[in-house]
């Protein structure tokens, strides 16, 4: 199957760090995405994970450990303006499915 | 410049209508996407074109139909469409098909998406 789970909402305080999780079968992976998208928009790329390791994009990092089929999105000095959903997508033989989306919210 | 350009922003049709969904970029992406996202859902694939052609077309209804007149435009043409298919549709494009080596080159970047409303 192509199950890719995430949380479904999390909570967060402004100027602090969250990490979301994001887990998926492994067979014939081929690479993972991390996609921002605030209401009403179109989702905006944030980075991408083709080897293991951690791969960092100013206030954001993401994580993956294609064995255990497990990346993480990290995200830092967090600010209202994160709050967002986080989409985590994976690329098998079928080009960007995604994962149901992990809706962030940060308060003051 | 990672522009996808998609037109209209929002369009509302009736079910007896006939009309289509815009999408042009200028990056000289050879892959070109549809996809559908309903309110509070993630989203779905609908069709893949590599090289002008189609090489993905996710069992999605007749009613959808894809064109891709050349390597920089994508067309949805839409008929006889139910209230069930109002959603948020979005095209994307990246340099080569997504499901070839992913690096850099191979993001997948979406346009603004055109808000459609089935009346």
């Amino acid at each position: 199957g192509q199950n890719i789970d995430q949380p479904t909402e999390m909570t967060a305080t402004e100027g602090a760090i969250v990490q979301i999780n994001c887990t998926y079968q492994t067979s014939g992976f081929n690479g993972l995405f991390w996609y921002q998208q605030h209401a009403g928009e179109a989702p905006t790329f944030l980075s991408y994970n083709v080897l293991d390791g951690l791969e960092e994009k100013g206030r954001f990092s993401s994580f993956l450990s294609r064995s255990k089929g497990y990346s993480y999105l990290l995200l830092k000095e967090l600010q209202m303006k994160d709050s967002a959903s986080y989409l985590c997508a994976v690329v098998r033989n079928t080009p960007l499915v995604f994962g149901k989306g992990t809706r962030l919210s940060v308060i003051a | 410049d990672t522009e996808v350009t998609q037109t209209p922003k929002h369009l509302v049709m009736g079910m007896t209508n006939k009309k289509s969904l815009k999408c042009e970029q200028h990056m000289g992406h050879r892959a070109m996407y549809w996809y559908k996202q309903k309110a509070k859902k993630p989203p779905e694939l609908m069709f893949v074109y590599s090289y002008e052609k189609l090489s993905i077309n996710e069992s999605v209804p007749s009613r959808f139909s894809p064109e891709c007149p050349n390597s920089s435009l994508l067309n949805l043409h839409l008929h006889a469409l139910q209230p069930e298919d109002s959603a948020l549709y979005l095209c994307a494009s990246s340099q080569d098909d997504a499901r070839d080596r992913v690096n850099s080159g191979n993001t997948i970047y979406f346009g603004e998406g055109s808000w459609l409303t089935v009346v």
